[in-house]
């Protein structure tokens, strides 16, 4: 069975742009949630999401947001990018709420 | 709120030698715990998990750890560690269906 897949795995972009990141999940699994890791503040919960819909936000700005879509792939959306928003982003898939989380490679955010 | 604290931000530590990685939460409710691991440019791989049943839980590269709940402990131990378990290592508790994990471990093996 093919694990969680992030793409892209490496990014560059500038303050003031938007970026989209994309999470696969495992195939039967519908619970998509996404963290920040940064050295400064370590691993830090974004946002899940179960059956499309969001069940749980930490507590970051409306700047960041997310989706899933039928299928449960997600997306998630950073607007107007700031330098502090460099991190590996990481998704984590699980067959319900509550179940054990399986991580992807991360996406790599560089923001200049 | 819960949170989990891991004192040692660096363990050095001789090849085949013993260690423990300190892990501790606080919660006033029946917790889940957890151990991932990092390696150097990729994600989270869980390592083991406490849900319930024996405190004592192994994964099956020689870790294993203990819930201790009146000391809201889940320290990480290896009897004897090998270069390839460097990496970081991260211990988190589950709150609502979201990981709290905390500042992470890093495990620098030597030969």
């Amino acid at each position: 069975k093919a694990g969680v897949t992030q793409t892209p795995r490496y990014l560059i972009k500038t303050r003031g742009q938007q970026v989209t990141l994309s999470c696969s999940p495992i195939s039967g699994h519908r619970s998509v949630s996404w963290y920040q890791q940064t050295p400064g503040q370590g691993l830090q919960f974004l946002f899940e999401y179960f059956s499309e819909t969001q069940r749980n936000k930490g507590n970051f700005p409306g700047r960041f947001s997310g989706r899933q879509f039928s299928n449960s792939r997600s997306e998630m959306n950073v607007s107007t990018l700031e330098l502090g928003d460099s991190a590996l982003y990481l998704c984590a898939s699980s067959l319900a709420a509550g179940s054990e989380q399986y991580f992807g490679p991360g996406t790599r955010l560089t923001v200049t | 709120a819960q949170s989990v604290t891991q004192l040692d931000s660096q363990v050095p530590v001789f090849e085949e030698a013993p260690v423990e990685l300190r892990c501790n939460y606080s919660s006033s409710v029946s917790v889940y715990l957890f151990w991932y691991v990092q390696y150097p440019n990729q994600g989270l791989q869980l390592l083991l998990k406490y849900l319930s049943g024996s405190t004592l839980v192994e994964s099956i590269n020689g870790f294993e750890a203990e819930f201790n709940k009146s000391q809201t402990s889940f320290h990480l131990r290896k009897p004897s560690v090998h270069i390839s378990d460097t990496a970081e290592y991260f211990c988190a508790v589950e709150n609502t269906d979201k990981l709290i994990f905390g500042t992470g471990t890093r495990l620098q093996v030597f030969p």
